[in-house]
């Protein structure tokens, strides 16, 4: 098994550009989320899916939009990129199941820089 | 802001000696877990303990939960330089499915 694969590993964009992080699991995991994390602040949460056609907000949303129209994908996208989404981000998934007893997977991170 | 709050933000310490890192949440929930990260890589999960759970052990690890406090603490036991990383606690507010992490303790092994 693969597990969670993000693409692209480095991205560099100019401000105002769009762009869609992909996130691919093959475990077969109703749960996936997407995270940044930036210097000194540990993972903050962006959105949120527990399963095909659903999705939710996190503690920080503004600024990208996720969808989840397969179990396998949940791709992120920027809008409209500015310097302050500057960060790293990872993709996590995990079979929830009763009382959320199960640890999250994570990807290796997509680096994206915002110039 | 953040559901979790680690402490302290950097350990350094000498092969051999255990490390101990404390993390606080704000909210009922149902499990808190453990993770740990290398060089700014992915995460990975060391171990998880339930609400109804006040202490668990896994190799080298132990971890203690205390609910009435909101805290949680993982202690490391005969540290070795590989042991060397960030270390991260999640919580799940009880209800939702939001794994929210603290800021995370920066720990070092010196040889």
């Amino acid at each position: 098994n693969a597990g969670v694969t993000q693409t692209p590993k480095f991205q560099v964009l100019k401000t105002g550009q769009s762009m869609t992080l992909q996130c691919a699991q093959d475990m077969n995991h109703e749960y996936m989320s997407w995270y940044r994390q930036d210097p000194g602040m540990g993972l903050r949460l962006i959105h949120y899916s527990v399963g095909a056609g659903i999705t939710d907000q996190g503690e920080v949303p503004n600024g990208y939009n996720v969808s989840r129209s397969t179990t396998e994908d949940f791709p992120l996208r920027l809008l409209s990129a500015a310097p302050s989404q500057t960060s790293v981000y990872f993709c996590a998934s995990s079979r929830p199941g009763v009382e959320n007893n199960s640890p999250l997977h994570f990807g290796n991170g997509t680096r994206l820089t915002v110039t | 802001s953040q559901q979790g709050e680690e402490d302290p933000q950097a350990l350094s310490i000498q092969e051999g000696e255990n490390a101990t890192m404390n993390c606080s949440y704000k909210t009922s929930i149902n499990n808190l877990q453990w993770y740990r990260q290398n060089s700014g890589r992915g995460l990975v999960h060391l171990i998880l303990i339930r609400s109804n759970e006040r202490e668990k052990h896994s190799g080298r690890l132990r971890v203690t939960l205390d609910t009435s406090k909101k805290s949680s603490s993982l202690l490391i036991t005969a540290s070795r330089a590989a042991d060397t990383a960030s270390y991260f606690c999640a919580t799940d507010a009880r209800g939702t499915y939001k794994y929210i992490f603290g800021t995370g303790t920066r720990l070092k092994v010196l040889a």
